[in-house]
């Protein structure tokens, strides 16, 4: 299937603070980019996703952006805050319209 | 809550034994994926269901089957349980399972064993 890379595996940020989490991707067919919050115990939830006829795509204080050529794609979070704290997993689709996901970001929000 | 229904939330079983985890899609939903978490190899994908039919199989194991019945509900087997099976089993489901569809995951089936 797509091999996605995530990074970084862990990031700290003071609350306030941005957070960038950046998946690179192999297959340049893939279209479409979603992005899935994951808090401890719980199960994965859609935050917000982005297909390839966009290069941003904003919701409030979560953005994503995509280039399509250099095939990644990035999450960005701004004035995070403690209930941010999660695991983020970035996916791709494959051919056989499943979700391949990157292996995940612990992202710590501390006050 | 997603409207994605898994039964059991804990199972503990021993090594060369079968389990049967057990999935309801949300209400209209067709569609139900099965995906495996593992602490070191993140969200791995296992099995795709549409309508009753299979469109697609991931990394799952031979030792690993899954069926959807009539009333869409997915049940997933787990044969020849090895120490490494032990992780969470997520079910998913969507719509009409069409590319760029939202999943939504049910709480996970705790698999450990021993």
């Amino acid at each position: 299937g797509e091999n996605v890379e995530q990074h970084p595996s862990t990031l700290s940020v003071q609350e306030g603070d941005s957070a960038v989490i950046k998946c690179t991707y192999s297959d340049s067919a893939s279209n479409y980019f979603p992005w899935y919050k994951q808090e401890l115990g719980k199960r994965p939830q859609l935050i917000i996703d982005i297909r390839s006829n966009v290069g941003e795509k904003k919701d409030q204080r979560i953005a994503v952006t995509l280039n399509k050529t250099a095939k990644h794609f990035s999450l960005h979070i701004t004035e995070t805050q403690p209930e941010d704290s999660a695991v983020y997993f970035c996916a791709t689709l494959d051919s056989g319209y499943a979700l391949n996901f990157g292996k995940g970001t612990s992202l710590l929000v501390t006050p | 809550d997603s409207g994605v229904t898994q039964t059991p939330k804990h199972l503990i079983t021993a090594t060369g034994q079968r389990v049967t985890l057990r999935c309801s899609p949300r209400s209209g939903d067709l569609s139900v994926y099965w995906y495996q978490q593992s602490l070191d190899q993140g969200l791995q994908f296992l099995i795709h269901y549409y309508n009753g039919e299979e469109r697609a199989k991931g990394n799952i194991l031979e030792r690993f089957s899954a069926q959807q019945f009539p009333d869409l509900h997915s049940e997933l087997n787990l044969s020849s349980l090895e120490l490494g099976d032990s992780a969470l089993y997520f079910c998913a489901s969507s719509v009409a399972g069409v590319p760029g569809e939202t999943l939504h995951f049910g709480n996970g089936t705790r698999l450990t064993v021993t």
